[in-house]
């Protein structure tokens, strides 16, 4: 069974640090590009960062860049993001998710809520 | 970036009738070389993440019921579901999978009438 399990969501004070994490299981993780996607309250879908399947190619939506950082550890067939300097509209849930090829997103975790507020 | 604006913001449909969806994108997502839209459609409903529906403008994702459909080309787009049933309540944004960043349209919320 395909699983993705995201952690390590929380409240945390604006400028402060957490790190993301989602196990999964029932996929050939190192062959996956995977990614983060976030959804404010009430909120539509925005695309975070996207990590290639060897993990030496990053990419970062703009709003994110020189903040978040992806990685990966496919002897652990898990993915992380941490997010530094976080900002109140960093609120979001945040989604781990593979990404089918080049392609379109087929698999997604169930999130995890991250909240910033003093 | 691309944009993808989706119409209308929401819709109430009767059960057993058809709900339509626009989904418009600021630049084609037609790749000529393997004649193929970049494009996917989601679906999720409340307390869910989303699920894939459709990819490639109009390919069924494996296990999706055939009431679900995808339609269109280049930077017009439509998703139909026929014979609206209870289960369909939901949001459904529609996604260009052409370039990064991977856009999402702002979703359309589906409600029956």
């Amino acid at each position: 069974e395909v699983q993705l399990l995201e952690s390590g969501g929380g409240l945390v004070q604006p400028g402060g640090s957490l790190r993301l994490a989602c196990i999964t299981s029932g996929i050939t993780f190192n062959s996956n590009v995977m990614n983060w996607v976030r959804q404010a309250p009430g909120k539509g879908l925005e695309w975070v960062s996207e990590i290639s399947g060897s993990g030496d190619k990053t990419v970062y939506a703009d709003f994110v860049k020189g903040r978040f950082t992806v990685s990966r550890d496919n002897s652990r067939n898990t993915l992380y993001l941490a997010m530094n300097n976080l900002r109140v509209d960093d609120t979001a849930v945040y989604y781990c998710v593979t990404q089918f090829a080049d392609w379109y997103f087929d698999l997604w975790g169930r999130g995890t809520l991250v909240t910033v507020s003093s | 970036d691309i944009v993808m604006t989706q119409s209308p913001d929401s819709l109430a449909v009767s059960l057993g009738e058809r709900a339509t969806i626009n989904c418009k994108s600021s630049r084609s997502v037609f790749y000529s070389s393997n004649s193929k839209n970049y494009l996917a459609w989601y679906q999720q409903k409340p307390g869910q993440p989303p699920k894939l529906l459709i990819y490639w403008a109009s390919t069924r994702e494996s296990g999706v019921p055939d009431r679900f459909s995808g339609s269109g080309s280049g930077t017009d787009f439509t998703l139909t579901i026929n014979n609206l049933q209870a289960e369909d309540v939901a949001v459904y944004y529609c996604q260009q999978y052409y370039s990064t960043p991977r856009t999402f349209g702002q979703g359309t919320k589906v409600e029956i009438k």
